[in-house]
């Protein structure tokens, strides 16, 4: 089990570049998450999809578009960067939604950096 | 509302010593209560949480925790710190499926 798998680690972009950030889970989990890690801040959610076919904004959703493309996978777009949206970004996944006890899993990463 | 407090962001120890990482958490509604660590360039990964059984909750490495509602705090402890535990430790609550996190405290353990 390779459990939350992103891609890629690294990116540089220049300022109105877009770019999809690729999360994958192979736990067979319904509900997937990406969030936004700053300096000194904690996790900050950005979108979800609490189920296959479904999105919804999170906490901080503007500049950002998602697609399920399936079960396992959830992907993040910026469709015009700008240097606001360097950060890392983690994707998670858990087995239901709306769950006090569920855990979510989170992946590696991707740092990414907009000039 | 929801929001989590750590009221040290960083903690400094000497190897062998207790370790002491606070956070006191207010929710609208019985939450449940993680503690995720990351490690420098990792993902996070759960140490330990409390879904309304005991109190006291037992984590990996060593790791505890006891949630204290009439104080709303969810300390972490481990009686003896390790070169391998420095890392940042996110307190997180957990209110119908929604995670707020702490903004983190940094460990460091000195040899």
């Amino acid at each position: 089990n390779a459990g939350v798998t992103q891609t890629p680690k690294f990116q540089v972009l220049k300022t109105g570049q877009s770019m999809t950030l690729q999360c994958a889970q192979d736990m067979n989990h319904n509900s997937m998450y990406w969030y936004r890690q700053d300096p000194g801040m904690g996790l900050r959610l950005i979108y979800y999809s609490a189920s296959e076919g479904t999105t919804d904004k999170g906490e901080v959703p503007n500049g950002y578009n998602v697609s399920r493309l399936n079960k396992r996978e959830f992907s993040l777009r910026l469709e015009s960067a700008a240097p606001s949206q360097t950060s890392v970004y983690f994707c998670a996944s858990s087995p239901t939604w709306g769950s006090n006890t569920d855990t979510q899993y989170f992946g590696p990463g991707t740092r990414l950096t907009v000039l | 509302a929801q929001s989590v407090t750590q009221l040290d962001s960083h903690v400094s120890v000497s190897e062998g010593t207790p370790v002491l990482l606070r956070c006191n958490y207010s929710s609208s509604y019985s939450p449940s209560l993680f503690w995720y660590v990351q490690h420098p360039n990792k993902g996070l990964q759960l140490l330990l949480k409390y879904t309304s059984a005991a109190t006291l909750v037992k984590g990996i490495n060593g790791f505890e925790a006891e949630f204290k509602k009439s104080e709303t705090s969810f300390h972490l402890t481990k009686p003896s710190a390790h070169m391998s535990d420095a890392a940042e430790y996110f307190c997180v609550v957990n209110t119908l499926g929604r995670l707020y996190f702490g903004r983190g405290t940094q460990l460091t353990v000195w040899p």
